[in-house]
């Protein structure tokens, strides 16, 4: 029983390429979240899943864009990559509300 | 989400009962107060919630004033795998989807 698993671990980045962050979770929860860490600084919602088939924005949703492929996989696509989206990426589930179950994060750096 | 106000910092001796505060005067009454967690370089933890009951887990107990005006949190053996930035979290509603994590208190467990 893994709980939620982010890929890849840690990534290097030059500014203007893409990729996507990976999140899966085994735990059949409905409902998933992407969220940033800055250093020194909390959690920033980007975008979140209450349920397979929607998704909405949350608080720094700006250069990103998400996919909910199942219940299982939520992923978080960077099209354009900056500077500005070095960060720590967290993605969370929860069976829907506010006991949120956590990854190990994505550690990204944007050259 | 109602404000929470912590303190910056405290240090704890292992094997004693660390004491962390919260208020959150600013409460109203369908809103829970939740805590969680995040050991360095982790994704953040849940640890407990409650809304005006006392509530036990096997990680900590969760006290609330009567008035619901403040709360604390209770480790009851702390250890040195406690150091973490601890915060206290109360979302606008149950099912809000979009926690906002502060500050927090840094917590050092000394040996």
């Amino acid at each position: 029983n893994a709980g939620v698993t982010q890929t890849p671990k840690f990534q290097v980045l030059k500014t203007g390429q893409s990729m996507t962050l990976q999140c899966a979770q085994d735990m059949n929860h409905n409902s998933m979240y992407w969220y940033r860490q800055d250093p020194g600084m909390g959690l920033r919602l980007i975008y979140y899943s209450a349920s397979e088939g929607t998704t909405d924005k949350g608080e720094v949703p700006n250069g990103y864009n998400v996919s909910r492929l199942n219940k299982r996989e939520f992923s978080l696509r960077l099209e354009s990559a900056a500077p500005s989206q070095t960060s720590v990426y967290f993605c969370a589930t929860s069976i829907g509300g506010n006991e949120q179950y956590f990854g190990p994060g994505t550690r990204l750096t944007v050259t | 989400d109602a404000k929470t106000t912590q303190p910056t910092s405290m240090d704890c001796a292992e094997g004693r009962a660390a004491n962390l505060p919260c208020n959150h005067s600013t409460i109203s009454g369908n809103e829970y107060v939740y805590w969680y967690r995040q050991i360095h370089s982790q994704g953040p933890q849940y640890i407990i919630h409650g809304l005006k009951n006392n509530e036990t887990n096997e990680m900590a107990s969760l006290i609330i004033t009567e008035d619901r005006k403040s709360s604390t949190l209770i480790l009851p053996h702390a250890t040195l795998r406690d150091t973490a930035v601890y915060y206290c979290i109360v979302p606008r509603n149950y099912n809000d989807y979009k926690l906002s994590f502060g500050a927090g208190t840094t917590v050092t467990v000394r040996a």
